[in-house]
């Protein structure tokens, strides 16, 4: 299966709940970084943690990262509508050189 | 604050014909690549640049496909004769380090449509 797996693929919530979007990965990372995408529009960064990182805050986002488990999460803490777009998770992986490998990515709709 | 910039922001092209998708990345980085997105699937890496010369490409990035610097600002992607299946939103990306630590930041990205 491919590097970099997002779940759940679909996630629709109220305006001022909790989003959690999770992502796991294959092999060892150097870092992992989480883009946003709005419908048809280029890729925002958000955040990127490191392989020796476990948590990392920006504003209302809130990552974590187990290389244990190779998976991270990505918290948006009191939803706003503007947060509705595609989130994906990019990993480095070491043996892929310095590209990212994307994965598919989790369309999350927040309703007002 | 600098960001990339990529034109046009939406191409339609006659299959068999030559495109070029250009970038300017931000100014003081290094390395820049190109990804693309075909509709509704992943994003996938197609090449990195550094230093003048391709870093690394995916078995995407066939003989069809070049890039080039010409310029102190410009990195463009040459596809040289299109296909249908070349259809994609098209991303420039650029960091100030190697991407396995840096930042890579994006370009708004280009829609190309071949017909």
């Amino acid at each position: 299966s491919q590097q970099g797996e997002e779940d759940p693929q679909a996630l629709s919530i109220q305006e001022g709940e909790n989003a959690t979007m999770n992502c796991s990965y294959k092999t060892s990372i150097n870092n992992l970084q989480w883009y946003r995408q709005n419908s048809g529009r280029g890729l925002v960064h958000l955040i990127l943690i490191r392989s020796n990182e476990r948590e990392k805050h920006s504003g209302r986002l809130r990552v974590t990262l187990d290389t244990s488990k190779k998976s991270s999460s990505l918290l948006i803490t009191a939803s706003r509508a503007a947060d509705t777009a595609s989130y994906f998770c990019a990993t480095d992986a070491r043996e892929y050189g310095n590209k990212l490998v994307f994965g598919a990515g989790t369309i999350l709709r927040v309703k007002s | 604050e600098p960001e990339v910039t990529q034109t046009p922001s939406h191409q339609v092209t006659q299959m068999g014909q030559e495109v070029i998708l250009r970038c300017v990345p931000i100014s003081n980085h290094l390395y820049f690549y190109w990804y693309r997105q075909i509709l509704g699937q992943k994003v996938e890496f197609l090449v990195s640049f550094y230093n003048n010369e391709i870093s690394e490409k995916s078995e995407i990035f066939d003989d069809q496909f070049s890039v080039e610097r010409p310029d102190g600002s410009n990195f463009t992607l040459k596809i040289r004769s299109t296909k249908l299946e070349d259809s994609a939103m098209y991303f420039c990306a650029s960091s100030l380090l190697a991407g396995v630590t840096d930042t890579q930041y994006f370009g708004p990205g280009t829609r190309l449509t071949v017909l």
